[in-house]
């Protein structure tokens, strides 16, 4: 079945010691995102990918990177991991359309935990 | 930015139950989508709406476009334990590109 993947599913790591998250998707969309998403809260966009267009969200911060290196996977780079970073990070794709009919579908999200 | 008011924020129902839920905003949106989420998961698809008025059913939820398009509800029949979870909605406006908007969430908690 075409899907969303993301990997590790949870993920341990120190205080201020980077970390790569990965995602990867089988529905050959052409937009990819990034959001993170806090406890009892909605998701919150960092950034997304129009093909290889980077977009990144104006109250992102600059501790958080993104990579694209072909259409198939994204990762998020954590420079610097804090502890307000901890949250569910999830990633996202939809194949762009022009007008109504787009439509985002979710991988499985990690679990990112700073000690 | 935008928001969506989702209401209510949390309902809590005995089995077999209809449910209701539904997110309003000030301005207009040409694509509704309403996704459920488990303990831990990420957000599953459960209804796409592209068109102001439009009626769409899976199995027991029913969605509407309202016809303003500033507005959708979803509806969940006969309501089952593992309908627990959250619900968000989501609108695309036409001037947001490829970025959604979320609601809230609404908490259903189903009682057995």
């Amino acid at each position: 079945d075409a899907m969303v993947i993301q990997n590790p599913r949870y993920q341990v790591t120190q205080f201020g010691k980077p970390v790569t998250l990965s995602c990867s998707q089988t529905l050959n969309h052409n937009v990819m995102y990034w959001y993170q998403q806090k406890s009892s809260q909605a998701p919150k966009l960092l950034f997304h990918y129009y093909d290889k267009d980077f977009n990144n969200e104006a109250d992102t911060p600059d501790n958080f990177q993104s990579r694209r290196p072909n259409t198939s996977f994204c990762f998020l780079d954590i420079r610097s991991p804090g502890l307000g970073d901890a949250a569910m990070y999830l990633c996202a794709t939809s194949r762009a359309q022009v007008g109504a009919g787009e439509t985002q579908y979710f991988g499985p999200g990690t679990r990112l935990l700073v000690l | 930015g935008q928001q969506l008011n989702q209401s209510p924020q949390s309902m809590f129902i005995q089995e077999g139950e209809d449910v209701s839920m539904n997110c309003t905003s000030s301005s207009i949106f040409n694509t509704w989508l309403w996704y459920k989420q488990d303990p831990g998961e990420g957000p599953v698809l459960l209804i796409a709406l592209y068109k102001a008025g439009e009626l769409t059913s899976n199995g027991r939820l029913t969605a509407q476009f309202g016809i303003t398009r500033k507005d959708s509800f979803l509806n969940i029949s006969a309501s089952i334990p593992s309908d627990v979870g959250i619900y968000f909605c989501a609108g695309r406006q036409e001037t947001s590109g490829s970025r959604l908007t979320f609601g809230e969430g609404t908490q259903l908690t189903v009682n057995p």
